[in-house]
């Protein structure tokens, strides 16, 4: 198994779908995160877990409802998404001892396209 | 406001010549430093990181980067580019001292190399 493995990779859903991106790693970390990779912008960071709390929530839209059921996985429920949702959507893992290190570990992604 | 910023979205260098990207950090305290490769169809993977140590940071695959405080840079070299170097490359900030792995991330340099 890779360190961090992403369902679906692509995934092509309706504004009226309910879809969810999943995120699993095997490396044994204490937090996890999603952002959002879209053309020509900087990554934005969406949401951070740490030890199954979420910590950090930037202003995501509600439409986004991320899960933590435990340290190894973490979801991103999908619902009514908008056109300009469509992005990769990376997930990332670290193991956090105080101070950043700026190790990520980051999943292939998940290619959203909403129609 | 406190950002990441890449001069230049894409670079192209022939095979065998330096490869130069930039970097330049806006904050009032020097942050820490990372360099992160995107090779397509893949998430990101560190290169190599500055924090407060050595100021001339050697990574993998045979980059280095030298954080100069004077200029606020934190530019990425290779002195030799070799084909499996195409990728695109993101230069990233701990601007926050959160205590997770909260990074500020450039928009990208996408590097193609000439054979």
């Amino acid at each position: 198994e890779t360190g961090v493995t992403q369902t679906p990779r692509h995934l092509v859903m309706g504004m009226t779908n309910k879809k969810s991106l999943k995120c699993e790693q095997h490396l044994g970390h204490n937090a996890m995160y999603w952002y959002k990779q879209s053309a020509k912008k900087p990554l934005e960071l969406m949401f951070v877990y740490s030890l199954e709390e979420r910590v950090e929530n930037n202003s995501v839209p509600s439409r986004f409802s991320p899960e933590c059921p435990n340290s190894s996985h973490l979801f991103l429920h999908l619902h009514t998404l908008q056109p300009e949702d469509s992005a990769l959507y990376l997930c990332a893992s670290s193991s956090h001892r105080g101070r950043s290190t700026g190790e990520l570990f980051f999943g292939e992604g998940s290619r959203l396209t909403v129609l | 406001a406190q950002s990441v910023t890449q001069l230049g979205s894409h670079v192209s260098v022939s095979e065998g010549a330096l490869v130069l990207l930039r970097c330049n950090y806006s904050s009032s305290v020097p942050p820490y430093l990372f360099w992160y490769v995107q090779y397509p169809n893949q998430g990101l993977q560190l290169l190599l990181k500055y924090t407060s140590a050595a100021t001339l940071v050697k990574g993998i695959n045979g980059f280095e980067a030298e954080f100069k405080k004077s200029e606020t840079s934190f530019h990425l070299t290779k002195p030799s580019a070799h084909m499996s170097d195409a990728a695109e490359y993101f230069c990233a900030a701990d601007l926050s001292n959160f205590g997770n792995e909260k990074l500020t991330f450039g928009t990208g340099t996408r590097l193609t190399i000439i054979p």
